[in-house]
């Protein structure tokens, strides 16, 4: 069962535009979101987080919105660089015990020049 | 301040063969999680260990895969009789405390190819 879902595999941005990357989710328990980033042949490395009390958090480049009623987030990276070219996992976890984390397929982006 | 290691980076099995892969979480980590990443799917959950204690193995199929995290040395995952559906990247994290606060750090992750 995808309890985590990003339905665009890829997205190509020109540089210095704003890149968009979506995500959803099924189980109304989740209440802690999360992006990872990864480059080929690494691990995913921890971007941004967001809880549920929120709806937006922001670090430099990178804001995180969520939709509770739509159980939608989307990750804004703006100016994107071609150093973004990654692909990023969108994660959930539910407060309420559990350690793990459902991940999303991840989405490629590919910033060009 | 070595990051999460894990080898061997490549591991290729004959089926029937027995994989081994192992984890050293960062220094001051005594929280492991091993996700396993399937080609074109995220990553997904297997195993959560403590130093010695199995905590949460709801991810882990229920025959031939196993886990541990010793009192010394690094956390195993073992996978007996490997099958070509095992072939993967098994990735491990590995975090300070409990809890989804508490960030997760992962190792570079290791790509089983079964033969």
């Amino acid at each position: 069962d995808q309890q985590v879902k990003q339905n665009s595999p890829s997205l190509s941005v020109q540089e210095g535009r704003i890149s968009i990357l979506n995500c959803d989710y099924t189980n109304s328990m989740f209440d802690y979101f999360l992006w990872y980033k990864k480059y080929p042949a690494e691990g995913p490395t921890f971007l941004i987080s967001i809880s549920s009390i929120k709806d937006k958090n922001e670090d430099g480049r990178f804001t995180v919105f969520l939709n509770k009623s739509a159980k939608h987030l989307s990750l804004h990276i703006v100016p994107s660089q071609p150093g973004d070219s990654a692909v990023y996992f969108c994660a959930a976890s539910a407060r309420s015990g559990n350690n793990d984390m459902r991940f999303g397929a991840g989405t490629r982006l590919t910033v060009k020049p | 301040n070595a990051g999460v290691m894990q080898n061997p980076r490549h591991l290729v099995r004959r089926r029937g063969q027995e994989a081994r892969l192992r984890c050293s979480p960062m220094k001051g980590h005594s929280h492991v999680y091993w996700y396993r990443q399937l080609p074109e799917e995220g990553l997904k959950f297997m195993v959560y260990l403590q130093k010695e204690n199995i905590i949460d193995e709801s991810g882990m199929p229920k025959e031939r895969f196993s886990a541990e995290f010793p009192k010394e040395g690094p956390s195993i995952l073992r996978i007996q009789q490997v099958v070509r559906g095992d072939s993967a990247a098994y990735f491990c994290a590995s975090s300070v405390g409990q809890g989804i606060y508490n960030e997760q750090f992962f190792g570079p992750g290791t790509r089983l190819t079964v033969l």
